[in-house]
């Protein structure tokens, strides 16, 4: 069955540095996310991209993140000056099309970051 | 804002007895509320869907009601297992582009 893949599965960054998160979703989807999880807590939405553009953002997704699509294959997550509060674990996901039949959302195995 | 409540207490069974979990939320109708897997260190996994206009959902030994009046979803595991020990999340489409989750409830079920 096809998967989405994030890569590196493990980040450990100095406070104040950029990361960049990287995923391949599954390569007929349209619909491509970015979600966080704190230890313990609960699967937050960062951001939603569709038509090489930012659907929906959280009040998370500030003008530390940004996201990219940069070839037909990659979306990826960057957040330019990391902070120790930023560390968690980062999940990609994506979803096929827009009718009533795709809803469901297919998740990578996550990045940990964590930032020192 | 939308808000989606789980049972945060962990929920122990004995095997082949059934596990019901609970999902409630708050100033929202969704079209259709979604039921994840998620195993510790992994992204959740999708279970089953379940549309405002259908009561009930059935596929193997899950079963999702979803109840508009009371903004409740109830998720049935019949005849479970060790293997069915995980964390299951809740998930509504808030309309747009964004899928919430709730915080889940850990299942344990014990052999």
């Amino acid at each position: 069955e096809p998967e989405v893949t994030q890569t590196p599965s493990h980040q450990v960054t100095q406070m104040g540095q950029e990361v960049i998160l990287r995923c391949v979703p599954i390569s007929n989807h349209l619909y491509f996310y970015w979600y966080r999880q704190i230890l313990g807590q609960k699967v937050e939405f960062l951001v939603s991209f569709y038509n090489n553009e930012i659907s929906e953002k959280s009040e998370i997704f500030d003008d530390q993140f940004s996201v990219e699509r940069p070839d037909g294959s990659n979306f990826t997550l960057k957040i330019r000056s990391t902070k120790l509060e930023d560390s968690a674990m980062y999940f990609c996901a994506s979803r096929d099309r827009e009718d009533a039949t795709n809803e469901k959302l297919f998740f990578g195995s996550g990045t940990q970051l964590s930032v020192l | 804002s939308q808000k989606i409540e789980q049972n945060s207490e962990a929920l122990n069974i004995q095997e082949g007895k059934t596990a019901t979990l609970t999902c409630n939320y708050t100033n929202y109708s969704p079209a259709y509320l979604q039921w994840y897997r998620q195993d510790p260190g992994r992204g959740p996994v999708f279970l089953l869907l379940i549309r405002e206009n259908e009561k009930e959902k059935r596929k193997e030994r899950l079963k999702v009601t979803f109840d508009t009046t009371l903004k409740q979803s109830l998720f049935h595991i019949t005849a479970s297992q060790p293997a069915d020990s995980a964390t299951y999340l809740c998930a509504l489409n808030t309309g747009g582009f964004k899928t919430i989750f709730g915080a889940g409830t850990r299942l344990f079920v014990k052999a």
